[in-house]
């Protein structure tokens, strides 16, 4: 059975950073389309990043030059690298991979 | 950029009642379209692939149907469970893009 779970979020200060990460199951990372989506509290969705199976990477421009996707094949892992932390990148954070539904999500908060 | 235009915003609707959420792109995504259910307090949930597959484990009411720029969401016999946030999603061009959502309430 297919499945993420993300994890790393937290409460932090604006300016700061913090590390995602989306562990798969079930399927591999590496072939795969795998997204970042948020969700910030009441309201809708928000394509963050991607990354394909050659490893190109794409970014909202919200996030463009402060967010890095990356992937450990090993581990199986997607991660979310986010930089100068602001508080409109508080939010859920969900990973899929394309054509999936994703998981639980791990909630960011960026507050003083 | 493509835009997804989602209507309505919000339905209120009977159990029993077929419903049609629709979503119109601002230029031609082929059918790389596809369509999320929202509980309240839950993740979302793929409902629809590329316009019109139909996901493992998802009931037969739901179908979607389209492509180019204009795609449909329909529920077949509205369960009570099915009260909802509905978006759908476009990974033909970057930026993917989400529409707005529509808000299903059951009366």
């Amino acid at each position: 059975e297919e499945q993420v779970v993300e994890s790393g979020g937290g409460l932090i200060q604006p300016g700061g950073s913090l590390r995602l990460s989306c562990a798969a199951s079930g399927f591999s990372v590496s072939v795969n389309y795998m997204t970042w989506v948020r969700q910030a509290p009441g309201k809708g969705l928000e394509w963050v990043s991607l990354i394909t199976s050659s490893g190109s990477t794409y970014y909202a421009d919200s996030v463009k030059g402060r967010f890095t996707v990356s992937r450990d094949i090993s581990k199986n892992t997607l991660y979310l690298q986010m930089n100068s932390l602001r508080a409109e990148d508080t939010a859920v954070y969900y990973c899929a991979r394309l054509g999936a539904s994703g998981g639980q999500g791990t909630l960011v908060t960026v507050s003083s | 950029e493509v835009v997804l235009t989602q209507s309505p915003d919000f339905q209120s609707v009977t159990p029993k009642e077929k419903v049609t959420i629709t979503c119109r792109a601002s230029q031609s995504i082929a059918s790389s379209l596809h369509w999320y259910q929202q509980k309240p307090d839950q993740s979302p949930k793929l409902l629809i692939k590329y316009a019109s597959q139909s996901i493992s484990g998802v009931p037969s009411r739901f179908s979607g149907s389209g492509s180019g720029t204009d795609f449909t969401l329909t529920i077949n016999s509205l369960e009570a469970e099915d009260a909802a946030a509905y978006y759908c999603h476009q990974s033909s061009s970057l930026p993917y893009t989400f529409g707005q959502g529509t808000k299903l309430e059951i009366k």
